[in-house]
């Protein structure tokens, strides 16, 4: 079974710096689909972006980018400029390419981002 | 113009009550998933339906039984409430596997 991680309970960053999400994930499959989502306090669950794993671009949605490393399974999101707006729960996800079980997402338990005024 | 709509968006309820929560998708998605968020804020999914085609989490009690009227609803009963039930329910719909999925805004289920 596949297994995301992500280490940081919590970040803290200033508005208009730059802040680094980690995510690293345990699969043996070698072709997959990653996540990143936004959960606001409104607990909306929002798409930030996504990679397909055969695909060795890192993708980027205007601020937001990912460092896909698939040897070491990381995936990593980086948002640039903070904004208050940004201030919210963000999870890792994987996706099974090829389905399986419940055919859902496996998120990891998410970190809280706070944006400092 | 909402694209996953749950209802109710809260819901307050006894123990040992049976409770459905209702899921409608306008996407034309083929699959439809049911997940829980628990108070640590850590999601799992439940249940996927494609093509009346159900797929249980083997976690999930059988107290939770999903059913879809057709392809646009999956609605999410639950007998005999209990205390462990309370948490954030959402309903999520999706085309295709690599474009993620599309999320309602989540039903916060509260037993008593």
């Amino acid at each position: 079974a596949q297994t995301v991680t992500q280490s940081q309970p919590e970040m803290s960053v200033q508005e208009a710096e730059t802040v680094t999400l980690s995510c690293t994930y345990d699969t043996s499959e070698s072709d997959y689909y990653l996540f990143w989502y936004k959960q606001p306090p409104s607990r909306q669950m929002i798409l930030v972006i996504r990679q397909e794993a055969y695909k060795q671009q890192n993708a980027t949605e205007n601020r937001f980018s990912v460092n896909f490393q698939k040897a070491a399974k990381s995936f990593s999101l980086k948002i640039s400029d903070s904004q208050l707006g940004d201030a919210a729960m963000y999870f890792c996800a994987y996706r099974s390419r090829s389905g399986g079980g419940a055919d859902g997402l496996t998120f990891g338990k998410g970190t809280h981002l706070i944006i400092q005024p | 113009d909402t694209a996953v709509s749950q209802t109710p968006k809260y819901l307050v309820t006894q123990m040992g009550n049976d409770k459905s929560i209702k899921c409608e998708q306008n996407l034309g998605h083929d699959t439809m998933y049911w997940y829980k968020q628990d108070s640590k804020k850590f999601l799992k999914i439940m249940f996927s339906y494609n093509n009346k085609e159900l797929i249980i989490n083997e976690t999930v009690p059988n107290r939770f039984s999903p059913k879809s009227p057709d392809k646009a609803h999956l609605n999410l009963h639950i007998n005999s409430l209990e205390l462990g039930d309370s948490a954030v329910y959402f309903c999520a719909s999706s085309r295709e596997r690599g474009l993620g999925y599309t999320f309602g805004s989540g039903t916060r289920l509260t037993v008593v």
